[in-house]
């Protein structure tokens, strides 16, 4: 079993839904990244959260840290929103200090269609 | 937000040859980068991180004489694949991190280069 765990592997929405990508993992984290990849390979780091939650314009990351869970969600879903999104854990040893290593999630590929 | 660039963004080798890779960071120093791997539909793969001054240390199965790295300054981490052979053709694709103390805790922020494509003929 990964570390990291994603589902669903693949969405497929129509523009203007609202989308929810869940990530469960099963290690200590000091904190957990979201990354959007483009169909030409960019990556662009979303957020990094280490609780509660964070907005910027129509994404919004949770993460329950009790539960070891984050959510990534899209209001209002447009074409353009279509990439690869991979949730990545950085690692906290056991002293909670955190080396910054990031394991990643098998990533999800979203799909909007107009 | 900080910007890391990648050079080239995609090369072209003949197998034997070897390919330099830079990662720079713009706007901010980096005391450490990380050097990914990505194959088609996997996800990124660390092969080393790559640390301002002193050598790389390298993930398990990764072969340091193959992937040479160098850090020479707190913007600048390259990654040299020598002796390049069709198996190496892929996805590199570089990330530097800025670290703080928060509390007890020191937290990372991690940003991510645009990647280079690399096939090797």
């Amino acid at each position: 079993k990964n570390e990291v765990e994603q589902s669903p592997q693949n969405l497929t929405a129509q523009e203007g839904e609202f989308i929810t990508i869940n990530c469960s993992y099963s290690v200590g984290i000091s904190a957990l990244h979201w990354l959007q990849q483009h169909p030409g390979g960019g990556i662009v780091s979303l957020f990094m959260l280490s609780s509660g939650k964070k907005k910027h314009g129509r994404l919004i990351a949770t993460i329950n840290i009790q539960e070891k869970h984050s959510s990534l969600h899209i209001t209002a879903s447009h074409p353009r929103d279509s990439a690869v999104y991979i949730c990545a854990a950085q690692l906290a040893n056991a002293g909670g200090t955190s080396y910054g290593k990031l394991t990643f999630g098998q990533g999800t590929i979203l799909t909007v269609h107009p | 937000g900080a910007v890391v660039s990648q050079h080239p963004s995609w090369v072209i080798c003949k197998s034997g040859t070897s390919v330099k890779i830079e990662c720079r960071s713009l706007d901010f120093q980096a005391t450490t980068m990380f050097w990914y791997r990505q194959f088609p539909k996997q996800s990124l793969m660390l092969m080393a991180t790559s640390n301002e001054g002193s050598k790389a240390t390298y993930e398990q199965g990764v072969e340091k004489d193959k992937f040479l790295i160098n850090h020479a300054s707190l913007t600048l981490s390259t990654l040299t694949v020598t002796s390049a052979h069709p198996e190496d053709s892929s996805f590199y694709i570089c990330s530097a991190r800025v670290g703080w103390l928060g509390g007890y805790l020191r937290f990372y922020e991690q940003y991510f280069g645009p990647g280079t494509r690399l096939t090797v003929t």
